[in-house]
């Protein structure tokens, strides 16, 4: 079935470190989503990614989309404390999540 | 506001207990939902679709019969896991659709502790 693995497993960064994570599916994907969630929480969209090399912005988040569309990046800039948490990249249609990428913020 | 609730936050109960989960779509019907399971440190793994006046679809290795899901109106989605055992332990979240091309919205989840 269909694989979607991401790396790192975990990342400890000092804050005001830069953080990517990366994701990679076994099958071409029509779109792509990623998730935050907080320890304790429950997964919260962050943004859908639709075409083949797409780039989107959220204040210090860069999400990128490659050409092949088989793989995904999320980057932070400069992270914050507020950042800690799992984050996920999903497949569609019923969301295959894909391994997640554990972040740490140290002050 | 919330777009999903879902209920209870958080069950601990005995071995060979039944327990029941509850998924609301609170803003529009839905008659596609999603159960996820979620063990500690690990990602959400799906465990099967339910589908408003129709048979849940299940995922491969997930067992029908110790997971009973029941989609009777648009509006809310049960998960009964039956008999439950310790390896039940687990977090499960319900989604629903958001419509085309529209993300998923979660449930806050529930934390299942069998005894």
């Amino acid at each position: 079935g269909q694989q979607v693995m991401q790396i790192p497993q975990y990342q400890h960064v000092q804050e005001g470190e830069d953080f990517t994570t990366y994701c990679n599916s076994s099958t071409t994907l029509s779109n792509i989503q990623w998730y935050k969630q907080r320890p304790g929480g429950h997964p919260v969209f962050l943004i859908q990614l639709v075409k083949s090399g797409e780039v989107k912005k959220q204040k210090r988040l860069t999400f990128q989309f490659g050409e092949a569309k088989k793989n995904s990046s999320l980057h932070i800039t400069a992270t914050q404390t507020t950042d800690v948490g799992t984050y996920f990249c999903a497949a569609p249609d019923k969301l295959i999540f894909g391994t997640g990428t554990r972040l740490q913020v140290f002050p | 506001g919330a777009v999903v609730s879902q209920h209870p936050s958080w069950v601990i109960c005995k071995s060979g207990t039944s327990v029941k989960i509850e998924c609301r779509s609170l803003d529009f019907q839905a008659t596609t939902m999603f159960w996820y399971r979620q063990f500690p440190k690990q990602s959400l793994m799906l465990m099967a679709t339910s589908n408003e006046g129709s048979k849940a679809t299940y995922e491969q290795g997930v067992e029908k019969d110790k997971f009973l899901i029941n989609h009777a109106s648009l509006t809310l989605s049960t998960l009964t896991v039956t008999s439950a055992h310790p390896e039940d332990s687990s977090f499960y979240i319900c989604s629903v659709l958001g419509g085309n091309d529209q993300p998923q919205h979660f449930g806050d989840g529930t934390r299942l502790s069998i005894l």
